[in-house]
């Protein structure tokens, strides 16, 4: 059963607090990404993997970092440096990253700081 | 960064009609995809369209990639209750660093009529 998991589904924390959010996908992909989504908002690009050892910054990076040491595996750590951490993470991947490249989401992580 | 406009943000439906939606940029796209979301979930992906002047059905659905290749427009028809959710456009560039990077619209919300 082929796709992407995103662990946990819930997330609390307390302010000044680092967290890492896992994504996993078993779909042989080399591109993936990340995002955040706000209220009444569009999903923003906050980092992305192109491949293996290989990750690019999107338009909303600061206070966040990533690793991809492997191709089925892409956390996203939530720094105390980010202002505003509470929102919905979504994590995709793409077969490769290019254009005419569907992205395919997880379920998501919603991160709530309190 | 780049914004697509999605229109209208929000609308009622009454089971049985037909609903219509679109996305403008001012830049041109490569791609255009569709997606859904429900409350708490990933977006799933509805129709990709790679072609000008392409128009792609899904069963009820059907978009449409426009001629300019500045905006997109999804049909449903006959709409039925679990229709409702979050609509998204997201549109594909084809050249420069972020190649293959997705531009969302803000969504339209389909919710039923009182």
């Amino acid at each position: 059963d082929g796709g992407i998991t995103q662990s946990p589904k819930y997330l609390f924390r307390k302010e000044g607090q680092n967290v890492t959010l896992s994504c996993e996908q078993n779909l042989n992909h080399d591109a993936m990404y990340w995002y955040r989504q706000d209220p009444g908002q569009g999903l923003r690009l906050i980092y992305y993997s192109q491949i293996v050892n290989d990750f690019q910054k999107g338009d909303i990076a600061e206070g966040y970092s990533v690793s991809r040491e492997k191709k089925e595996s892409f956390p996203l750590t939530v720094t105390s440096a980010q202002k505003n951490p509470t929102a919905f993470y979504l994590c995709a991947s793409s077969i490769v990253a290019g254009p005419n490249n569907e992205q395919f989401f997880g379920p998501g992580t919603r991160l709530t700081v309190l | 960064g780049q914004q697509l406009n999605q229109s209208p943000q929000s609308m009622f439906i009454q089971e049985g009609e037909d609903v219509s939606m679109n996305c403008t940029s001012s830049s041109i796209f490569n791609t255009w995809l569709w997606y859904k979301q429900d409350p708490g979930e990933g977006p799933v992906l509805l129709i990709a369209l790679y072609k000008a002047g392409e128009l792609t059905s899904n069963g009820r659905l059907t978009a449409q990639f426009g001629i300019t290749r500045k905006d997109s427009f999804l049909n449903i028809s006959a709409s039925i209750p679990s229709d409702v959710g979050i609509y998204f456009c997201a549109g594909q560039e084809g050249r420069g660093g972020s190649q293959g990077n997705l531009i969302f619209g803000k969504g339209t919300k389909l919710s039923v009529k009182p």
